[in-house]
Formats: structure tokens, C-alpha cells, sequence
């Protein structure tokens, strides 16, 4: 019952390094989506796909790239790592019509830029 | 654009007791939906319970319910019989049908169950 994995967990960048954040979903959502969330606030949606091959920007896209070329997987990566982007990163997906749209979310990966 | 505000920055409650947090929203949408999520301090995201716009009932799930005002665009979350394990952040989030299924979250309430 792995539902939407994300990995790395935890991890510390120094500024100006990249690295990408995996994530997979074994429910086969056709939407999936990255959010990040910073001390005290709710979740801003970074990038979203509707389906593979397909992405499009969030609220906050700035310094991050989305590729989604299977159904199952939709990496985030940063380029260029700054301080403003430490902060919790949530992978999430849903299928439409199913379960009232209802997204579901993975454990969270805690990024910290230094 | 559509904006969900959660006034209670923070809340306590005595176990076994009943609470309620408070979410308000801004659209001009007829067709939505709305959430309660709760993230515990593993910063987990947890479904709680879901809204459809166009039903008048109430949703419930367990110990939670809402109270859905659609006309003055309320969205109350009500917790009965209140355990330590409720102890978490909540957070109020709204999706405009059709929108690609994007959440638009309020900042959340801090509640805490004291024993």
C-alpha cells in the first residue's frame, strides 16, 4: 500500500548546488503535483501535470523544472539552490472523478539550503 | 482568485471535549469542493474529511464533522471527544472544479489536545 513515495527525506544543499527530488505513485493518478510548504504557512503549488508528457506551472515555479514522462513518476528539480528554497516539498497526485478528487499526498521531503 | 482564511492561529482544547475551527472562503465558483487536512508533527498530510459544494448535508467522518454554510462561504470543522492523537496543524483547502485540481490552502490552525 505505498500510495505516493518521496525520496530523499531529508537533505542539506549548500547555495548554488542542484539535486532532483524523486517521486512515484502506484495508484495510477493521471494528475500529479509538487508543493512546498514554509514555517507557518500552508501549501503553494510549485508545478503540476495533467498526464505524462504533460506539465505546467504553479503559483511559484521559480528555480525549480518538472519533467513527467511516465505516469507513475514526476521528479522536481532544483538548479541553482538558494536559501529562499529551504522548506518542506510535498509530491502529491489524484485521478480525476475519483474519491470526490481527492489528492493525495506523500510524507514530505525537508530541504535545507545553507 | 480564490483565497481561504483561517482566523484561529492557534487552539487548545481539554481531551474528550468538543472543538471547532474556523474556515472561510472567497469565490464566485458554484462547483467545488472543500477539505480539512491534518498534519501531525511528522508534517504528514491527512485527509480528514471532504465537501461537495452542491450537497446541503453536512459531511461526516467519525468524531469529525463540518458545518457547511455555502451562502455566507463557511467551512467549520467540528471535533467531538477530542484525543491527544488529534494534537496537529489543520488546514482548510479549497479546489474549483475544473481547475486541474489545485488546492488552494488557508495557514493553517494549531490545535492542541492537553490531557
Amino acid at each position: 500500500n505505498a500510495g505516493v513515495t518521496q525520496t530523499p527525506k531529508f537533505r542539506i544543499l549548500k547555495i548554488g548546488q542542484s539535486m532532483t527530488l524523486q517521486c512515484t505513485q502506484d495508484m495510477n493518478h493521471n494528475y500529479m503535483y509538487w508543493y512546498r510548504q514554509d514555517p507557518g504557512m500552508g501549501l503553494k503549488l510549485i508545478y503540476y501535470s495533467v498526464g505524462a508528457g504533460i506539465t505546467d506551472k504553479g503559483e511559484v515555479p521559480n528555480g525549480y523544472n518538472v519533467s513527467r514522462s511516465t505516469t507513475e513518476d514526476f521528479p522536481l528539480r532544483l538548479e541553482l539552490a538558494a536559501p529562499s528554497q529551504t522548506s518542506v516539498y510535498f509530491c502529491a497526485s489524484r485521478r480525476t472523478g475519483d474519491s470526490g478528487n481527492t489528492i493525495y499526498f506523500g510524507e514530505g521531503s525537508w530541504l535545507t539550503v545553507v | 482568485a480564490q483565497t481561504v482564511t483561517q482566523s484561529q492561529p492557534e487552539m487548545s482544547v481539554q481531551e474528550a471535549e468538543t472543538v471547532t475551527l474556523s474556515c472561510t472562503y472567497d469565490t464566485s465558483e458554484s462547483n467545488y469542493y472543500l477539505f480539512w487536512y491534518k498534519q501531525p508533527p511528522s508534517r504528514q498530510m491527512i485527509l480528514v474529511i471532504r465537501q461537495e459544494a452542491y450537497k446541503q448535508q453536512n459531511a461526516t467522518e467519525n468524531r469529525f464533522s463540518v458545518n457547511f454554510q455555502k451562502a455566507a462561504k463557511s467551512f467549520s470543522l467540528k471535533i467531538s471527544d477530542s484525543q491527544l492523537g488529534d494534537t496537529a496543524m489543520y488546514f482548510c483547502a479549497f479546489y474549483r472544479i475544473g481547475s486541474q485540481g489545485n488546492l488552494i490552502f488557508g495557514k493553517g490552525t494549531k490545535l492542541s489536545v492537553k490531557p
